[in-house]
């Protein structure tokens, strides 16, 4: 076990309200991301980070913003929820650097009405 | 541009059966590639990986076999189980670049009792 955490596990909210995902880590990884998960479409990146306020744009980033204050946290906001955006998020870390595998948190469930 | 093609989109195996889920990609730089194993609820979890200077590499039941010149990898689970039964992906990254992972789709795979 990695020491991912990710809250809420799950969420509905309505549209047109921000909504912040949190992912927690306890062991120092440099490198998080954030993945949405559909079907049919697998996993997508949506921002991953690299270090401290370093962060970048993935594949389907619009709608998203991120932050990373500190090491272990890196925070997914949806600025003005869309029904579009009801999904499962993941985030994940790199182990070993950042050619190794990634390990993933348990996931939150958003719902989006 | 889907960079890494993940086939079947759900396979059907009884137990005991062999399982094959192929994938093939479009970027010559990529140097690594693993498979994640995701059960219903749960965030996806590292299988098995292979490097581009090997042409096979085995676990346990699980087999993972690599044609560079033809761009191609699969993953062939023997005497397959009913507790095999998960979606399935392939990735690939580099290590030359940003090392953000590219997914396939997915594949759901039922092992029938």
């Amino acid at each position: 076990d990695a020491g991912i955490t990710q809250s809420p596990r799950h969420k509905v909210t309505e549209t047109g309200t921000p909504v912040t995902l949190r992912c927690h880590q306890t062991e120092n990884h440099r490198y998080m991301y954030w993945y949405r998960q559909d079907p049919g479409h697998g996993l997508r990146l949506i921002h991953y980070s690299y270090g401290v306020k370093d962060t970048d744009k993935g594949e389907v980033s619009d709608g998203y913003s991120v932050s990373r204050s500190k090491t272990e946290d890196f925070l997914l906001t949806l600025e003005s929820a869309t029904s579009s955006q009801t999904s499962v998020y993941f985030c994940a870390i790199n182990l070993q650097g950042p050619a190794y595998e990634q390990y993933f948190g348990p996931g939150t469930r958003l719902t989006v009405t | 541009q889907q960079q890494v093609k993940q086939s079947p989109q759900s396979l059907i195996v009884q137990k005991g059966g062999i399982s094959i889920i192929n994938c093939a990609y479009e970027n010559t730089a990529f140097d690594y590639f693993p498979w994640y194993q995701q059960f219903p609820g749960k965030g996806p979890a590292l299988l098995i990986a292979i490097r581009p200077d090997v042409s096979e590499k085995k676990e346990g039941r699980f087999t993972i076999s690599f044609n560079k010149s033809a761009k191609q990898f699969s993953l062939h689970i023997m005497d397959s189980q009913p507790g095999d039964s998960a979606t399935y992906f392939c990735a690939a990254s580099s290590s030359g670049g940003s090392y953000i992972p590219t997914f396939g789709r997915g594949t759901s795979l039922i092992v029938h009792p």
